[in-house]
């Protein structure tokens, strides 16, 4: 069973909001990752990380930033949430090697 | 870029097999399935890996045509806990785009009983 936590795991907020969604593991991961995803649809990847103080940005545009200060800890955060950013967020890790990724159960934000 | 998945969509009586295709237009390092049930985060099928192997877990299991970057995933003798969505996520060759997987948009399955 993967360890990988995400809060919270739902948020109605107001347009113009400030927001951090949080994603925790505790298996010791390097690499994280944040994922975007209409209800039914494929995942598009927004942010990923290689380790501590590693940031990139994915496929898909976001206005979202994140860091990495720990290597437990891979916060998301959105300075001004609009409705367009209304979606499902899953974070994700996996291990050294190319391999599997562990999924949290997501954050399910909408944006009024 | 991204994988194309087929068929969109497919219902099955329980006890039924099918066959969920990936292709990719990129020269792939590795194939990753996973399933996802409505309202739950992905979970790991399996990883196939460049080298054209053929993995199997119990009645799953999965190829990877390296000549053709195309996996397909072998569900044998479905049952009612099959159901989801599967999706195949490809990491291309090159190294710069290294353990960065690009998903495909989705097989949806129904087993019946």
């Amino acid at each position: 069973e993967a360890d990988i936590y995400q809060t919270p795991r739902y948020l109605v907020i107001g347009t113009g909001k400030k927001i951090t969604l949080e994603c925790s593991q505790t298996m010791g991961h390097d690499k994280m990752y944040w994922y975007q995803q209409d209800p039914g649809m494929e995942l598009h990847l927004i942010h990923y990380s290689y380790g501590v103080n590693s940031t990139e940005k994915g496929d898909l545009s976001s206005e979202s930033t994140v860091s990495r200060i720990r290597t437990e800890h891979f916060p998301l955060t959105l300075e001004s949430a609009r409705p367009s950013h209304t979606s499902q967020y899953l974070c994700a890790s996996s291990v050294p090697s190319r391999g599997e990724q562990f999924f949290g159960p997501g954050t399910r934000l909408t944006v009024l | 870029q991204q994988p194309v998945q087929s068929p969109q969509a497919v219902i099955l009586r329980e006890g039924e097999d099918a066959v969920i295709n990936c292709s990719s237009s990129k020269a792939l390092y590795s194939v990753h399935w996973y399933r996802q049930k409505h309202g739950e985060a992905p979970v790991f099928l399996m990883i196939l890996l460049k080298g054209g192997e053929q993995k199997g877990h119990e009645k799953i299991s999965a190829s990877f045509n390296e000549k053709k970057q195309q996996s397909s995933l072998y569900l044998t003798a479905s049952q009612l806990s099959y159901s989801g969505t599967y999706f195949c996520g490809t990491e291309p060759l090159l190294m710069d785009s290294s353990y960065k997987l690009i998903f495909g948009s989705g097989t949806r399955l129904l087993v019946r009983p």
